[in-house]
């Protein structure tokens, strides 16, 4: 079992919809939860960071963290055509641990967003 | 603000030559550097944690003495693939951390490698 599950789609959503990516994991030691947006041939773009659980909003992104669950989101409001991408969560674990400073990423889910 | 570059952006080379990627933050001090390999279609596989003025630390399968890496300053790390074979083709990415923020990982924007 991967320590960081992500369906990797693809997902294809018409434009003003709002999109719900996820990510499950295994490791309790994750304390930092990432997520990365890769467009085809460039590296990874940070889109939302956040430590512990809990929820983020930065414009049309929100991410949500919980713990007990393990399960992660991210929320994408009115969707564009420009957020047609490949979408990561990542996470890492706390400090002290052999670990720590090293991200896992899930698979990636494809997402396509059409006019 | 957080930017890394890095250069070249694509290269191409023939079999048993080396070749040198660099890996630089441009807007500020990264004590820790990563070094990532990405196939089509695949997430990105970290090859080994580059530390400022120590050695590197490689994850398991990565060979040390075919993939060189040196992070000689604040601002930059090098990945010198060594003796590169058609299997090296790969799309290689840096990451890195800033000493004074959080800690979230910046991504370069990844060097294609085809070795023919």
């Amino acid at each position: 079992q991967k320590e960081v599950e992500q369906d990797p789609g693809p997902l294809s959503v018409p434009e003003g919809a709002i999109v719900s990516l996820n990510c499950t994991y295994s490791n309790s030691a994750f304390q930092y939860f990432m997520w990365y947006r890769q467009y085809s041939r460039k590296g990874p773009e940070l889109l939302m960071y956040t430590y512990s659980s809990g929820n983020k909003e930065d414009g049309r992104f929100t991410a949500q963290v919980d713990k007990s669950s393990k399960y992660i989101s991210l929320f994408i409001r009115d969707s564009q055509p420009s957020d047609s991408a490949t979408y990561l969560c990542a996470m890492m674990a706390n400090a002290g641990g052999t670990s720590y400073g090293k991200l896992t990423f899930g698979q990636g889910t494809i997402l396509t967003v059409h006019p | 603000g957080a930017v890394v570059s890095q250069h070249p952006s694509w290269v191409i080379c023939k079999s048993g030559t080396s070749v040198k990627i660099e890996c630089r933050s441009l807007d500020f001090q990264a004590t820790t550097m990563f070094w990532y390999r990405q196939f089509p279609k695949q997430s990105l596989m970290l090859m080994a944690t580059s530390n400022e003025g120590s050695k590197a630390t490689y994850e398991q399968g990565v060979e040390k003495d075919k993939f060189l890496i040196n992070h000689a300053s604040l601002t930059l790390s090098t990945l010198t693939v060594t003796s590169a074979h058609p299997e090296d083709s790969s799309f290689y990415i840096c990451s890195a951390r800033d000493r004074a923020g959080t800690e979230t990982q910046y991504f370069g924007p990844g060097t294609r490698l085809l070795v023919l």
